[in-house]
């Protein structure tokens, strides 16, 4: 059963604005979370991460929000360009194990 | 350091084939993980080795998937007999869980061997 889940395969977003990408999880006992990035034949690299014990979390452009009593978790991308088109997984650790959403794949468009 | 390194970056084999996709860790590095990316499950955890000591296979779809990790410096995933339902991307991620700081991280990915089986 998917424990951490990305409703959304993919987006679109014009070069400038903000992009939003979402995960929701189910597991109560995830204590960390990560956002990865992946482009085509690379594997995943971090991009990103947020402790259970804080909301927010913010490094240049990207900024991860989690809301715990909704077990929710977003990326914002603000401003989108052209090179954050890829595909991004969302990850929760529990026990010292990740698990993964299904990923969304983002295409910012010039 | 030259990161995870998987080979071969592309497979393609016949239905009935052994194959077997291969893995070397970030020197140092204590724990081990094959995954599998499909589009209906994400990134899936197959198997996870520490200290070269198989710790958790409970992903591997069949018992047509092994995995060995014969040293710190090496691991396979080998499937045999292939079948077509096995085509998929295969990543091979390390980690060092005991470190400060590394453990946020999450692991290191390498660039994945995309197996097809026809």
């Amino acid at each position: 059963d998917q424990q951490v889940k990305q409703n959304s395969p993919s987006l679109s977003v014009q070069e400038g604005r903000i992009s939003i990408l979402n995960c929701d999880y189910t597991n109560s006992m995830f204590d960390y979370f990560l956002w990865y990035k992946k482009y085509p034949a690379e594997g995943p690299t971090f991009l990103i991460s947020i402790s259970s014990i804080k909301d927010k979390n913010e490094d240049g452009r990207f900024t991860v929000f989690l809301n715990k009593s909704a077990k929710h978790l977003s990326l914002h991308i603000v401003p989108s360009q052209p090179g954050d088109s890829a595909v991004y997984f969302c990850a929760a650790r529990s026990f010292n194990q990740f698990y993964f959403g299904t990923g969304t794949s983002l295409t910012v468009i010039p | 350091d030259a990161g995870v390194i998987q080979s071969p970056r592309h497979e393609v084999t016949e239905m009935g084939q052994e194959v077997t996709l291969r893995c070397k860790p970030i020197s140092g590095h204590d724990y081990l993980f094959w995954y599998r990316q499909t589009m209906m499950r994400g990134l899936e955890l197959l198997i996870y080795f520490n200290n070269n000591v198989p710790i958790d296979d409970s992903g591997m779809p069949e018992d047509r998937f092994s995995a060995k990790m014969p040293n710190a410096s090496f691991s396979t995933l080998k499937i045999q007999p292939s079948e077509p339902r096995d085509s998929a991307v295969y990543f091979c991620a390390s980690s060092l869980r005991r470190g400060t700081g590394v453990q946020r991280y999450g692991y290191t990915f390498g660039s994945g061997t995309r197996l097809t089986v026809v």
